[in-house]
């Protein structure tokens, strides 16, 4: 079965305010995990990782939270901007191969 | 800044026909991949492939499924007798180390298969 996955298939933001997007995983061993963004018409874009021995890493814009004790991260994204709009993916590494779940659709509204 | 690339960008073909989707991971990346994407659905994997051998691959990467790096810079998809499922975005690949959440991913191949 899906080993992560996401809450929400679209999420809605006035352009300036803060991004959340949630993903659940069911592996309690699973350690390392990825948030990509893709744009339409392209290919999935790297944005942060994090793992497990850290429970929040921060980049250019962006937040991730893991909570391994519920099995949850989050992606937040800060002033959220018209390029943010995408699909977002919460993705497991395993090793030789990262598994994506399903993604999250961000509409920004002017 | 470097990218990996692949071509063509659309192929259609019909069902049985074998299609070959190629594919130029960045060059001092030692990493492949194939994944596919089923319109509006998941990105799925499909194999790894690392030192001229397959690392892993999934349930979808059957018999009818080959990858071959055939010189020092193309990663290539086989697909031997195509059916109408296989219809999907492919996406090429790579990173520069094993283990890496850090995959840089091409602009994908639509393939159509009629």
């Amino acid at each position: 079965g899906e080993s992560v996955g996401l809450h929400l298939p679209t999420l809605s933001v006035q352009e300036g305010d803060n991004s959340i997007i949630n993903c659940a995983y069911s592996n309690s061993a699973s350690d390392y995990f990825i948030w990509y963004k893709q744009e339409s018409g392209k290919g999935p874009q790297f944005i942060i990782d994090i793992r497990s021995n850290m429970d929040k890493r921060q980049g250019q814009r962006v937040t991730v939270l893991l909570n391994k004790t519920v099995k949850h991260l989050s992606l937040q994204i800060a002033a959220t901007q018209p390029g943010d709009s995408a699909v977002y993916f919460c993705a497991e590494n395993m090793g030789d191969k990262i598994i994506f779940g399903k993604g999250t659709r961000l509409h920004i509204l002017p | 800044e470097p990218e990996v690339t692949q071509t063509p960008s659309h192929q259609v073909t019909q069902m049985g026909q074998e299609v070959i989707l190629r594919c130029v991971p960045i060059s001092n990346h030692l990493y492949f991949y194939w994944y596919r994407q089923i319109l509006g659905q998941k990105v799925e994997f499909l194999v790894s492939f690392y030192n001229n051998e397959i690392s892993e691959k999934s349930e979808i990467f059957d018999d009818q499924f080959s990858v071959e790096r055939p010189d020092g810079s193309n990663f290539t998809l086989k697909i031997r007798s195509t059916k109408l499922e296989d219809s999907a975005m492919y996406f090429c690949a790579s990173s520069e180390a094993a283990g890496t959440g850090a995959l840089y991913f091409g602009p994908g191949t639509r393939l159509t298969v009629t």
